[in-house]
């Protein structure tokens, strides 16, 4: 069972619309946490990375949460914008993986409409 | 521009084939890797490369191998293709691993036919 579960799988939203992504993890002893954005076609870019002591980070119209306690994640998008649309990985760390060695979520693939 | 550059982009090859994949950062990092990300989307690592040095091999059949002439490339052969290498390969870089940022490529989309 792979330890990032992300939710939903797909969505499709207005442009100018906000939206939310969930990211569950199991990874224990917990490191840090990343969220990615792809472009299809492109290798993940990286949005914001955050370790156990921090609840939340934004990145423009980019948020990220953190309950590291309950060991999930969420990444809002606010007015969305059609350069939006991609999939948004999430990526969670352990304390003994290290040298690239994460595990990944499946993504959330987000689709802006105009 | 500085980025993280990987040849060629699109690769069809016969199953039995020998292919390489190659890349390049000019980003001063120290650290590089190569991901495979299968059909369901999952990114997985496959080896992690420092100063030249092999810091990970993660379980990869031994007809992968990869070569670091120098800390700003890491290049990917893989011998005797077979129908489940087809996948999205990345190359990534970074300073050090740890809390840093990392930069991937665009991937490599490899079909085996």
């Amino acid at each position: 069972k792979n330890q990032v579960e992300q939710s939903p799988q797909s969505l499709i939203i207005l442009e100018g619309k906000n939206c939310t992504l969930q990211c569950n993890y199991t990874v224990s002893p917990f490191s840090n946490l990343r969220w990615y954005k792809q472009d299809t076609g492109r290798g993940p870019v990286s949005l914001t990375i955050m370790t156990f002591s921090e609840n939340t980070k934004s990145n423009g119209r980019y948020t990220a949460t953190l309950d590291a306690d309950t060991k999930q994640s969420s990444l809002h998008i606010t007015a969305s914008q059609l350069s939006d649309s991609a999939s948004y990985i999430c990526v969670v760390s352990g304390s003994t993986d290290s040298w690239g060695k994460f595990q990944f979520g499946a993504g959330t693939q987000v689709v802006v409409t105009p | 521009d500085t980025a993280v550059s990987q040849t060629p982009k699109y690769l069809v090859t016969q199953m039995g084939n020998d292919k390489s994949i190659k890349c390049e950062q000019n980003l001063g990092h120290d650290t590089m890797y190569w991901y495979k990300q299968d059909s369901k989307k999952f990114l997985k690592i496959m080896f992690s490369y420092n100063n030249k040095e092999l810091i990970i091999n993660e379980t990869v059949p031994n007809r992968f191998s990869p070569k670091s002439p120098d800390k700003a490339h890491l290049n990917l052969h893989i011998n005797s293709l077979e129908l489940g290498d087809s996948a999205v390969y990345f190359c990534a870089s970074s300073q050090a691993p740890g809390l840093t940022g990392y930069t991937f490529g665009s991937g490599t989309r490899l079909t085996v036919v």
